[in-house]
């Protein structure tokens, strides 16, 4: 059964520091990947996705996730993380007419 | 120009009522859905419609009903409200059905 799985429920970092998010995703097939953030009252904003081809993809807001077929997981990284960056994070596994999130990510950033 | 766009964005009424969402996409997207989040902020996905048919049918109460006028519109008509369909609906756009979605606002049910 397609699942994917977001371990971490909370993270918090220095505003400054680096960031990964980890996504680990269960299907058949290789699943089209997406990266949402979500602020609060606010819908799902896109950040980035990944289809086919290079495993390292950019998105918006400086942020990349990278593919790793190995180990079944498409992490979000950012290098240097802004106070404007506190969010919820949330991984998308879409296959043939399945569509699953995992549970989110909320991200806190200190001064 | 807002390209999901739903409505009401609050919705606050009385168990046993029925109420519609509606949601409009002016991206010429073919691909449509409508998404639970619940309290605790997990995302489900309820309906999906390709070209005005129903794609996906998840298990929902069938007091849920997608209706898909055109492929530019889907609203969800929900019969019989109980507390526990508080939550936040939103509605999405997609190209295709494998394309990246778009989201609407969402619309904030809440049932007293």
């Amino acid at each position: 059964a397609q699942s994917v799985t977001q371990p971490d429920i909370h993270i918090t970092v220095s505003e400054g520091a680096s960031l990964e998010l980890r996504c680990n995703y269960s299907y058949g097939a290789t699943p089209y990947l997406f990266w949402y953030v979500q602020s609060p009252g606010q819908g799902l904003q896109l950040l980035l996705k990944y289809f086919s081809g290079d495993t390292l993809v950019q998105g918006i807001k400086g942020f990349e996730a990278e593919f790793k077929r190995s180990q079944s997981s498409f992490n979000l990284r950012k290098p240097s993380v802004h106070w404007s960056d506190a969010a919820e994070y949330f991984c998308l596994s879409s296959g043939t007419y399945k569509y699953i999130f995992g549970t989110g990510t909320r991200l806190k950033v200190l001064a | 120009d807002t390209a999901v766009s739903q409505t009401p964005k609050y919705l606050v009424t009385q168990m046993g009522n029925d109420k519609s969402i509606k949601c409009e996409q002016n991206l010429g997207h073919d691909t449509m859905y409508w998404y639970k989040q619940d309290s605790k902020k997990f995302l489900k996905i309820m309906f999906s419609y390709n070209n005005k048919e129903l794609i996906i049918n998840e298990t929902v109460p069938n007091r849920f009903s997608p209706k898909s006028p055109d492929k530019a519109h889907l609203n969800l008509h929900i019969n019989s409200l109980e507390l526990g369909d508080s939550a936040v609906y939103f509605c999405a756009s997609s190209q295709d059905s494998q394309g990246p979605q778009h989201f609407g606002d969402g619309t904030r049910l809440s049932i007293l």
